[in-house]
């Protein structure tokens, strides 16, 4: 059972430096999401896509872009990392919405700082 | 918007006492989804209990319940029989589903610690 699949878990960047975080489903959801957690802070969403294909922005969209190429995967990438990302950065997925047991299933996070 | 609020940003209770977490939210929508989460110290997010805006029974999970007032636009978590597998944050979160623009909505959380 391994639901919701983080790569890498941590990871030290340095300032300008680019990068792919790599979520992975194996429920065959259609909805997958990034989010970031910074402390005392909830979680904020990053972008999100609803179906192989398609991406949008979410909350907290600046200096991140996603990509939904095929329906089990979902990246993240940084393309000129800043300090302002140190951030743990999490990615869930969810059946097709309009649901009212909409759970979000989530990964185990990954830990990125940014120096 | 959609703004949640949990004023309570840290709690401790004794073992196997009950404790209730207090969440509000507001909106000006009149369907919508309410959840709990719960986040160990393993970070993994854990959904807990869910609450339909329409259904005005509230929602139960074993040792978990939620006080859902609809007017008040609170949404509150009672555990009962706290173990010391509950300590954790927990989140409170409010979703809305409007077609291409479905957001969940977190709030700060609230670090809660079950004392032996």
């Amino acid at each position: 059972n391994a639901g919701v699949t983080q790569t890498p878990k941590f990871r030290v960047l340095k300032t300008g430096q680019s990068m792919t975080l790599l979520c992975a489903q194996d429920m065959n959801h259609e909805y997958m999401y990034w989010y970031r957690q910074d402390p005392g802070m909830g979680l904020r969403l990053i972008h999100y896509s609803v179906g192989e294909g398609t991406t949008a922005k979410g909350e907290v969209p600046d200096g991140y872009n996603v990509s939904r190429l095929k329906k089990q995967n979902f990246l993240l990438g940084l393309e000129s990392a800043a300090p302002s990302q140190t951030s743990v950065y999490f990615c869930a997925s969810s059946p097709e919405t309009g649901y009212w047991n909409q759970p979000q299933h989530f990964g185990d996070g990954t830990r990125l700082s940014i120096l | 918007a959609q703004t949640v609020t949990q004023s309570q940003p840290e709690m401790s209770v004794q073992e196997a006492e009950t404790v209730t977490l207090s969440c509000t939210y507001d909106t000006s929508e009149n369907n919508y989804y309410l959840f709990w989460y719960k986040q160990p110290p393993s970070r993994q997010m854990i959904l807990v209990i869910r609450q339909e805006a329409y259904k005005q029974q509230n929602a139960t999970e074993n040792r978990f319940s939620v006080n859902f007032q609809k007017a008040a636009k609170s949404f509150s978590l009672k555990i009962s029989d706290s173990q010391l597998g509950d300590t954790a944050m927990y989140f409170c979160a409010f979703f809305i589903s409007n077609f291409g623009n479905e957001k969940l909505t977190f709030g700060t959380g609230t670090r809660l610690t079950i004392i032996p």
